[in-house]
């Protein structure tokens, strides 16, 4: 069975400071995916990003980072400068990429973590 | 394009009342999950459908809860009677088909049950 954990429940930060968020995943595939959802105070949940298990490329995207480490099996986000705007619950995923009964890649989530950026 | 809609973005009812909850995923894609969020369970995925067939139904909760998806524009979750512990916000997500892992979900139907 896959797992996603989140252990950082709150962060606080003050704006223009780094902030990063921690996740560390189970699974027992050898190929799988890692997202990272965005979800406003607005509601919605907004897809930032896609990880591939047999990539382990860090990626960078404006004040967005991520750093996919294998050996630790973490995926953790990093916001560089944080802005008031950037705060939100963020969502770290995983999918499995084989068919098994019906599972069809379905994504596991998180619990999630609450990001607050102050001004 | 136009994302994945949902409707209503807000439901108050009582309960024993009938609740239809509506999705529209984006064109073209041959996935739709429904999913439920609340404080203490976070986000479960409820069900889902691979080209309009409901593949997995193993996370609706109760018989109280039916889902359908009559064409590939329209998706329905119903819930009848409703009761207080269904308060939550529903979300529909849709997604392409092989090849594709990311989901993009509506803005979610927020429920309160009274």
């Amino acid at each position: 069975a896959q797992k996603v954990t989140q252990a950082q429940t709150e962060i606080s930060v003050v704006e223009k400071e780094d902030v990063t968020l921690d996740c560390v995943y189970e699974t027992r595939d050898t190929t799988y995916y890692l997202f990272w959802y965005k979800q406003p105070p607005s509601g919605e949940l907004v897809f930032l990003i896609r990880r591939n298990s047999f990539d382990e490329q860090n990626e960078i995207s404006g004040r967005y980072s991520w750093n996919f480490q294998k050996s630790t099996s973490s995926f953790n986000f990093t916001i560089t400068a944080s802005q008031v705007v950037d705060s939100a619950v963020y969502f770290c995923a995983l999918s499995e990429s084989r068919f098994s009964s019906g599972s069809a890649r379905q994504l596991t989530f998180g619990s999630g973590t609450q990001l607050t950026v102050l001004p | 394009d136009a994302g994945v809609i949902q409707s209503p973005r807000h439901e108050v009812t009582e309960m024993g009342q009938e609740v239809t909850l509506r999705c529209k995923p984006i064109s073209g894609h041959d996935y739709l999950f429904w999913y439920r969020q609340t404080m203490m369970r976070g986000l479960e995925l409820l069900i889902y459908f691979n080209n309009n067939v409901p593949i997995d139904d193993s996370g609706m909760p109760e018989d109280r809860f039916s889902a359908k998806m009559p064409n590939a524009s329209f998706s329905t979750l119903k819930i009848q009677p409703s009761e207080p512990r269904d308060s939550a916000v529903y979300f529909c997500a849709s997604r392409a088909g092989q090849g594709a892992y990311e989901q993009y979900f509506g803005p979610g139907t927020r429920l309160t049950v009274t």
